[in-house]
């Protein structure tokens, strides 16, 4: 079985600042790790995922999130955000099995001020 | 890219009626679709998994008599929220699978919000 934690259920930020949403999984298989924004009202659109390969993800709208498998974390960054980040942002994982089920972490919302 | 969508947008329906919800891949086969639900503030749970042409598995706790989800197709998933009440009322959000050797990812839809009176 897998879980996400996302420990911080609220961020608040000033516009043009960098911002670090943490998460961190537990796991006892290997797991595709994602990171999904939502905003108001809307479903959920993909920002980054980390499958293989290098640790550092790069994702849509500046974001990028750090696979460190030792500490089992996924924290996702950028340098310097804008108002239109604002929104919920969850992360997640996934076994490598296709039948397998996505689970999400509880979301923190990124608040964003001027 | 994968396009997934969902109709209605949003629903207000009275207690004890029932809801469709359909989720549809508009430019791929998923061959597995998932619904979700999500209270306000809250996480996305996974209610149940859709594969086409078979039953639907539900997860503990979720009533597969009051949700009842259809697969017909590999582009059509439907939910039905039988005889709702006020409880049911929640953003209920499907998402469609795609992908193949190994590499497999969810594409999610807009959501449907369902408000009970």
């Amino acid at each position: 079985a897998q879980s996400v934690t996302q420990l911080d259920s609220q961020v608040p930020v000033f516009e043009e600042a960098p911002v670090e949403l943490r998460c961190n999984y537990s796991s006892s298989v290997s797991v595709y790790l994602f990171w999904y924004v939502q905003y108001p009202n809307q479903g959920l659109q993909l920002l980054l995922k980390y499958l293989s390969g290098s640790t550092l993800v790069k994702g849509i709208n500046g974001f990028e999130a750090e696979f460190n498998k030792s500490q089992t974390s996924f924290h996702l960054r950028k340098p310097s955000v804008h108002i239109s980040d604002t929104a919920e942002y969850f992360c997640a994982v996934r076994s490598y099995s296709s039948a397998s089920k996505i689970i999400f972490g509880s979301g923190t919302r990124l608040s964003i001020r001027p | 890219g994968a396009v997934v969508s969902q109709h209605p947008s949003r629903v207000i329906c009275k207690s004890g009626t029932s809801v469709k919800i359909e989720c549809r891949s508009l430019d791929f086969q998923a061959t597995t679709m998932f619904w979700y639900r999500q209270f306000p503030k809250q996480s996305l749970m996974l209610m149940a998994t859709s594969n086409e042409g078979s039953k639907a598995t539900y997860e503990q706790g979720v009533e597969k008599d009051k949700f009842l989800i259809n697969h017909a197709s590999l582009t059509l998933s439907t939910l039905t929220v039988t005889s709702a009440h006020p409880e049911d009322s929640s953003f209920y959000i499907c998402s469609a699978q795609t992908g193949t050797g190994g590499e497999y990812e969810q594409f999610f839809g807009p959501g449907t919000r369902l408000t009970v009176l």
